[in-house]
């Protein structure tokens, strides 16, 4: 069985460009959640879904990131315009529903802005 | 507010001795509490969790962990470490559909 998928595995752009990140989850995974991994930190969720229903997008920040999963199956984050604080792993991750808290995450996108 | 603290950012232990990895949370209820470990360039892999019951839990690559009520503890063991266990390893606690992760705790084994 696959994994969860994300592309690109590196990323190294200019400020203010912007960037793509692409999350294929596990196939039958309903939900599916974006997190933000700093360095020496825990991961911190920037949104999750059910199906193609965004249910929490609390710490999005809606001024500079924008998510999208229409099909309910693989979701691209979005970046537009970077800032040098971007720089992070874009961690990618699904499950079941009813499975609580039991993640599968992808090897995650890390993005550098300079 | 939830937290989950790790309060070791780096351990080093030698190979063959024991391990043992400290997490506490702070939740108004008992939360599900979790183990991930992430290796070097990957994602996080589970390692095992704890819902209710049995409050020694086992998981994968021989890890166990034992969930303390009066301590609000979930602290990682494992009896022997081998060089392949070091990594970076996050106790996380979900609750409300929301899981929180601690900041981590990087493990070295010395040969």
């Amino acid at each position: 069985e696959a994994g969860v998928v994300q592309s690109p595995r590196y990323k190294i752009i200019e400020k203010k460009q912007p960037v793509a990140f692409w999350c294929n989850p596990i196939s039958g995974h309903n939900t599916l959640y974006w997190y933000r991994q700093n360095l020496g930190q825990g991961p911190e969720l920037l949104i999750r879904y059910e199906n193609e229903e965004a249910v929490d997008d609390s710490q999005l920040p809606k001024d500079r990131f924008s998510a999208e999963r229409l099909k309910g199956v693989d979701s691209t984050l979005k970046i537009q315009p970077a800032e040098l604080g971007d720089s992070a792993v874009y961690l990618c991750a699904s499950n079941e529903r009813g499975r609580n808290g039991e993640l599968f995450f992808g090897e995650g996108s890390r993005l550098t802005v300079l | 507010a939830q937290s989950v603290t790790q309060p070791d950012i780096h351990i080093t232990v030698s190979e063959g001795a024991s391990l043992e990895l400290r997490c506490n949370y702070s939740y108004g209820a008992t939360p599900y509490l979790f183990w991930y470990v992430q290796s070097p360039g990957q994602g996080l892999q589970l390692l095992l969790k704890y819902f209710s019951g049995d409050t020694l839990v086992q998981g994968i690559k021989g890890f166990e962990a034992e969930f303390k009520r009066s301590q609000s503890s979930f602290n990682l063991r494992k009896p022997s470490v081998h060089w392949s266990d070091a990594a970076e390893y996050f106790c996380a606690a979900f609750n409300a559909g929301k899981s929180t992760f601690g900041d981590g705790t990087t493990l070295t084994v010395k040969p």
